[in-house]
């Protein structure tokens, strides 16, 4: 089955740190880009970034940059998200996405499930 | 950055049809892609490159996108397409992804 799993949420206190980790089944893993998008309780789709299928390119939200590091390692067909010096309004549930290229532009066609980050004291 | 903008809520009555619409700056030049969230789930692709349909989405699901507005369209609305409804497309200024609010589907 073509699928994402998401794990490594759970609740940290302000200032904490975690790591998110995403394994993919089912696909060829390391030919595709990987996003992280999060999405606050109640709230809209938040992008957080993106790291190219072999790590070529990395980019940021603002609100994440200097504070989150995404990486991979296509032998174990996952995605990584460190999270540093987290904050109250880094509470979310995190997905990871696929992204799919097709005319040269890119777009999110499997998604996993989510894992709920909550930072709370 | 990149501004997206969508209606918070649109309600249809079943078997009518539904429009989503989707602003930004000149957005006619960009990519735009479509997903539907149910409460509790993940996101679904239903509409990518402005008009695309992936595999197992429904006719019923249409895109355009013109000018300054890209536009989702769901045909014969069924009780099951009540949803949120998000556009998406990459801003290659700040190499950032850029999702609109979000446009919460009513089925009346």
């Amino acid at each position: 089955e073509v699928q994402l799993v998401e794990s490594g949420g759970g609740l940290v206190k302000p200032g904490g740190s975690l790591r998110l980790s995403c394994v993919g089944s089912g696909f060829s893993f390391g030919s595709y880009s990987m996003n992280w998008v999060r999405q606050a309780p109640g709230k809209g789709l938040e992008w957080v970034s993106v790291m190219s299928s072999r790590g070529g390119y990395i980019y940021y939200a603002d609100s994440v940059k200097g504070r989150f590091t995404i990486s991979r390692d296509n032998a174990k067909s996952s995605l990584y998200l460190q999270m540093n010096s987290l904050r109250a309004e880094d509470t979310a549930v995190y997905y990871c996405a696929r992204n799919e290229v097709v005319r040269g532009v890119s777009h999110s066609d499997l998604w996993g499930r989510g894992t709920l980050v909550t930072v709370s004291s | 950055s990149y501004v997206l903008t969508q209606p918070p809520s649109v309600s249809v009555a079943p078997g009518q049809t539904a429009r989503i619409t989707c602003g930004g700056n000149n957005i006619g030049s960009k990519s735009v892609h479509w997903y539907q969230q149910k409460p509790g789930q993940a996101p679904l692709l239903v509409v990518y490159d402005n008009s695309d349909r992936p595999s197992g989405i429904p006719e019923r699901f249409s895109g355009s996108n013109s000018a300054n507005t890209a536009t989702l369209t769901i045909s014969r609305v069924e009780a099951g397409d009540e949803a949120d409804y998000y556009c998406q497309v990459w801003d290659s200024s700040t190499v950032h992804e850029v999702f609109g609010i979000g446009t919460k589907v009513t089925v009346l």
